[in-house]
C-alpha cells in the first residue's frame, strides 16, 4: 500500500471549515483513499473513502485531485467535539486481510 | 444498538500473567481485527480472522494470541512472551475482509502491566 503524508498538527476556529490534506504520491490504480478520526482515547471512526471521484457524506467532504496523488478531507463546520487526531489511509482492493496502516495522522486542535 | 464491545476498559496485571481481552460484536460482520497503540503512534495490527475458524498473522503477533470460534467474539490473550505488554488495544470489524471495506473501531481496553 502507498505511504501518505500529513502535517503532524492544525488549529481551525469553530465554526469555520477545517481542511485536513493528505499527500499520496505513490498511490496506484487501484488504491483507495481511506479517512478515520481518533478521539483522545477512544477507538478510531470511519469518516469517508474514495477513489477517483470526490465524495460527501453527513461528516465529511472528500476531495481527490485528478491524479490522485493528493486528497484533502474538509469538515465544513468545525465544532469542538471535531478536535482528534485524522488519519489518511490508502488500501487496495487486493488487500485481502484488510490490514489498515495508520501513520501519525493529522492533530486537529478546533478552538472557540 | 449495533457495534464492538470491549471489555473491560481498564486492566492491570503483573508481569508474567496472561490476560485475556474480550471483543464482542453484533454487526455480523465476517473479519475482526486486533490493533495495538502505543502512546503518540498509530495503530498496528496484531492478528486478523476473515471467517469463524480461521485467523492470521499480523505485522506484531509474537506473545499474543487469538481464538474465533464464533462470529461475534474474537478474543485476545496477551502471554507472558509479550516483551512491552502495556498498550491500548483495540478490536474492530468489517462486514467483510478486504482493503475496500470500512472497519469500525471497538472503544478499546487500556492494558497495564508492572
Amino acid at each position: 500500500d502507498a505511504k501518505t503524508t500529513q502535517p503532524p498538527s492544525m488549529d481551525c476556529a469553530e465554526g469555520r471549515a477545517a481542511n485536513l490534506p493528505c499527500n499520496h504520491s505513490t498511490i496506484s490504480g487501484n488504491e483507495y483513499v481511506y479517512w478515520y478520526r481518533q478521539i483522545h482515547s477512544q477507538g478510531p471512526q470511519y469518516i469517508i473513502h474514495g477513489l477517483k471521484n470526490n465524495e460527501t457524506n453527513e461528516m465529511a467532504s472528500l476531495i481527490i485531485t485528478e491524479d490522485r496523488k493528493s486528497s484533502t478531507l474538509i469538515l465544513p463546520h468545525a465544532t469542538l467535539r471535531d478536535t482528534a487526531v485524522y488519519y489518511c489511509i490508502v488500501s487496495s482492493v487486493y488487500n485481502q486481510g484488510g490490514k489498515l496502516i495508520f501513520g501519525q495522522g493529522t492533530e486537529l486542535s478546533v478552538k472557540p | 444498538d449495533g457495534g464492538i464491545t470491549q471489555s473491560p476498559k481498564y486492566l492491570f496485571r503483573k508481569e508474567g500473567q496472561n490476560v485475556t481481552l474480550s471483543c464482542e460484536q453484533n454487526l455480523n460482520h465476517d473479519a475482526m481485527y486486533w490493533y495495538r497503540q502505543d502512546p503518540g503512534q498509530g495503530l498496528r495490527l496484531i492478528y486478523y480472522s476473515q471467517i469463524v475458524n480461521d485467523f492470521q498473522k499480523g505485522d506484531i503477533a509474537e506473545g499474543y494470541s487469538v481464538s474465533r470460534e464464533k462470529k461475534e467474539s474474537f478474543p485476545l490473550t496477551v502471554t507472558s512472551a509479550q516483551k512491552n505488554p502495556t498498550a491500548f488495544y483495540l478490536c474492530a470489524s468489517s462486514i467483510v475482509p478486504g482493503g475496500t471495506y470500512e472497519q469500525y473501531f471497538g472503544p478499546g481496553t487500556r492494558l497495564t502491566v508492572t
